[in-house]
């Protein structure tokens, strides 16, 4: 398995406090990505990285920011958690196109 | 507009027999095709994808089959084992970093 690792594994939070999600790699691999995962909509992309500092928009960013200042670091911040916002967050990896991305464990975030 | 669908929520298939998960697309320039498989609370695994210049992947007891002019993607399992209940995902992409994914299938094999 990759080495992927998420912290923290779960979080309750309330309305209005940031909350700060961080991934750690262990593989050098270039993109990095974050999904959330709710009930009827499968995947959905928040936001990638394919570079230290380099990092883009996916379908759901609105609410959330990202950093990534070390290859093996990609962190993601709710700047001012809403209840919508609870879910479960995934991590991913890969390392070229047109090739498997390799998830983490995942985060489940509740935001009462 | 949702360009990678599954269309159904669930599916529950005996032990033993053939599990089929299907998946249709949208968006013609989709070159390259993953199925996934998730357990609860884990994140999802790679289970066995295709490019768009084959017809057929197998893996195993895992072969995915693509039909372009349907757009339809499809995973047979056989024989299905009760490991195999899990939830799938199919995914896709068209040359660049991201992924596009369906809404999931949740298989159950019946002992």
């Amino acid at each position: 398995d990759a080495g992927i690792t998420q912290s923290p594994r779960h979080k309750v939070t309330e309305t209005g406090t940031p909350v700060t999600l961080r991934c750690h790699q262990t593989e050098n691999h270039r993109y990095m990505y974050w999904y959330r995962q709710d009930p009827g909509h499968g995947l959905r992309l928040i936001h990638y990285s394919y570079g230290v500092k380099d990092t883009d928009k996916g379908e759901v960013s609105d609410g959330y920011s990202v950093s990534r200042s070390k290859t093996e670091d990609f962190l993601l911040t709710l700047e001012s958690a809403t209840s919508s916002q609870t879910s479960v967050y995934f991590c991913a990896i890969s390392d070229g196109l047109d090739i498997p991305q390799y998830f983490g464990p995942g985060t489940r975030l509740t935001v009462t | 507009d949702q360009q990678v669908k599954q269309n159904s929520p669930s599916l529950s298939v005996q032990e033993g027999r053939i599990s089929i998960l299907n998946c249709d697309y949208t968006n013609s320039m989709f070159d390259y095709f993953l199925w996934y498989k998730k357990y609860p609370a884990e994140g999802p695994t790679f289970l066995i994808s295709i490019s768009s210049i084959k017809d057929k992947n197998e893996d195993g007891r895992f072969t995915v089959f693509l039909n372009k002019s349907a757009k339809h993607l499809s995973l047979h399992i056989v024989p299905s084992q009760p490991g195999d209940s899990a939830v799938y995902f199919c995914a896709a992409n068209f040359g660049n970093e991201k992924l596009t994914f369906g809404t999931g299938t949740r298989l159950t094999i019946i002992p």
